[in-house]
């Protein structure tokens, strides 16, 4: 089974600084983790994915996350933050296995971004 | 890129009736569908995995008979909520699973969410 936390329901930032969301995860098998940002009554957007293929993963709107395996990690970064990027941010974590490979997602970061 | 399509992206309905969500994706063919459900400042809980041509499965808790899943086509899956209640009222999406590409996995692409209303 594979599992996420995040860590902080509630970011605060000022537009310009660094954003930082964290995630952890759970699992037994080699996991596939995701980054979505959802926007006030919308689905979910993917930000990026990783699948083994490298451990930083640059995805859109110049956020990146790096996979760190001795720390079970995957936390999400933007250089700058912009005001356009408060939102709901989500981490997710899939294993490519058989079970039908259900999304299970974490409890969810709110990113707000002050002037 | 993957495109799903949800619809309708709200709805009032009055207690007792039946309400019909759609969740089409239009440039691909998703085997698989997911079906959540969102309350208020919380993150995504899954109701069912909805397989094309075969019986949707169902997260423990989830009324099979409440909400009714149908996956008739690779490119459409449809839930019901049947005699809602206000209980009911929430935010569903729907998300469809891709084929995987190597060394990649599959990819989810969500649809647009359903703010239902019972009033």
């Amino acid at each position: 089974a594979q599992s996420v936390t995040q860590l902080g329901s509630h970011v605060s930032v000022s537009e310009g600084a660094l954003v930082l969301l964290r995630c952890n995860y759970s699992s037994s098998v080699p996991p596939y983790l995701f980054w979505y940002v959802q926007y006030p009554n919308q689905g979910l957007q993917l930000l990026l994915k990783y699948t083994s293929a490298a451990t930083l993963v640059k995805g859109i709107n110049g956020f990146e996350a790096e996979f760190k395996k001795s720390e079970t990690s995957f936390h999400l970064t933007k250089p700058s933050a912009h005001m356009s990027d408060a939102a709901e941010y989500f981490c997710a974590v899939t294993a490519f296995t058989g079970g039908g490979n259900k999304l299970t997602f974490g409890t969810g970061t709110q990113l707000k971004v002050e002037l | 890129g993957a495109v799903v399509s949800q619809h309708p992206s709200w709805v009032i309905c009055k207690s007792g009736t039946s309400v019909k969500i759609e969740c089409r994706s239009l440039d691909f063919q998703a085997t698989t569908m997911f079906w959540y459900r969102q309350f208020p400042k919380q993150s995504l809980m899954l109701m069912a995995t909805s397989n094309e041509g075969s019986k949707a499965t169902y997260e423990q808790g989830v009324e099979k008979d409440k909400f009714l899943i149908n996956h008739a086509s690779l490119t459409l899956s449809t839930l019901t909520v049947t005699s809602a209640h206000p209980e009911d009222s929430s935010f569903y999406i729907c998300s469809a699973r891709d084929h995987p590409r190597t060394g990649e996995g599959y990819g989810y692409t969500f649809g647009s969410g359903t703010r239902l209303t019972v009033v």
